[in-house]
């Protein structure tokens, strides 16, 4: 079946702006994570989703970021106010259960101007 | 909180040799240890991972040991070709979250 999707798979935008990234999970996956990965980095986890449960968004880096699941299904990581350093790639991976097997899309590369 | 290290963080083998990548944590309940392949420009891949039950998991030319007590896991890979060349980052569980290590550039010369 289809792996997880991301979209849109670039985006640049100007300092200050807000932006929305959008991820698919991967169909009957409950779980849902969201990552940043800065040029040459390792993956810095941002939030997770686990069904119905209230998220962890232990690893948000600041109030200007912030992700909704609708439906148990898509996701929405919004950044406000964007600066510099939020350019990043972002990634999102899906699991059946938990932190087991996770799957990851193919990111959105953000550049902000 | 879960610490994640991984050894070396940089790699060049010649084809056909093998290759070795250590990660240690510090969380002791860490129960599920991945291992991702990222290519230049390419999400991350799963390649091979074990659970804490177990001490060793094979695939063909890929292995990962796991060592409880020592809270140490090593990915090894043989017979080692160009297209294994890539970023190897290791993952430990932190209650429903991954802690990722740095990652480890592993250059494969022909």
């Amino acid at each position: 079946g289809a792996g997880v999707s991301q979209s849109p798979s670039n985006k640049v935008t100007e300092k200050g702006k807000d932006v929305e990234l959008r991820c698919d999970p991967i169909s009957g996956h409950t779980a849902l994570y969201w990552y940043r990965q800065s040029l040459g980095q390792g993956l810095e986890f941002l939030i997770y989703f686990q069904g119905n449960s209230a998220p962890d968004k232990s690893g948000l880096p600041s109030d200007r970021f912030s992700a909704e699941r609708t439906g148990g299904s898509v996701s929405t990581l919004t950044i406000q106010r964007t600066q510099q350093e939020d350019s990043a790639v972002y990634l999102c991976a899906s699991s059946s259960q938990g932190p087991y097997e996770q799957y990851f899309g193919p990111g959105t590369r953000l550049t902000v101007t | 909180g879960e610490n994640v290290e991984q050894h070396p963080s940089t790699l060049s083998v010649q084809e056909g040799d093998s290759a070795v990548i250590k990660c240690t944590y510090s969380d002791s309940a860490s129960n599920y240890f991945p291992w991702y392949k990222q290519e230049l420009g390419k999400r991350p891949q799963l390649i091979i991972d074990i659970r804490s039950n177990v001490g060793e998991k094979k695939d063909q030319r890929i292995a990962v040991t796991l060592n409880k007590t020592a809270k140490h896991f090593s990915l090894h890979i043989t017979e080692t070709q160009p297209e294994d060349s890539a970023v190897y980052f290791c993952a430990a569980t932190y209650g429903q979250n991954f802690v990722f290590g740095p990652g480890t550039r592993l250059s494969v010369l022909p």
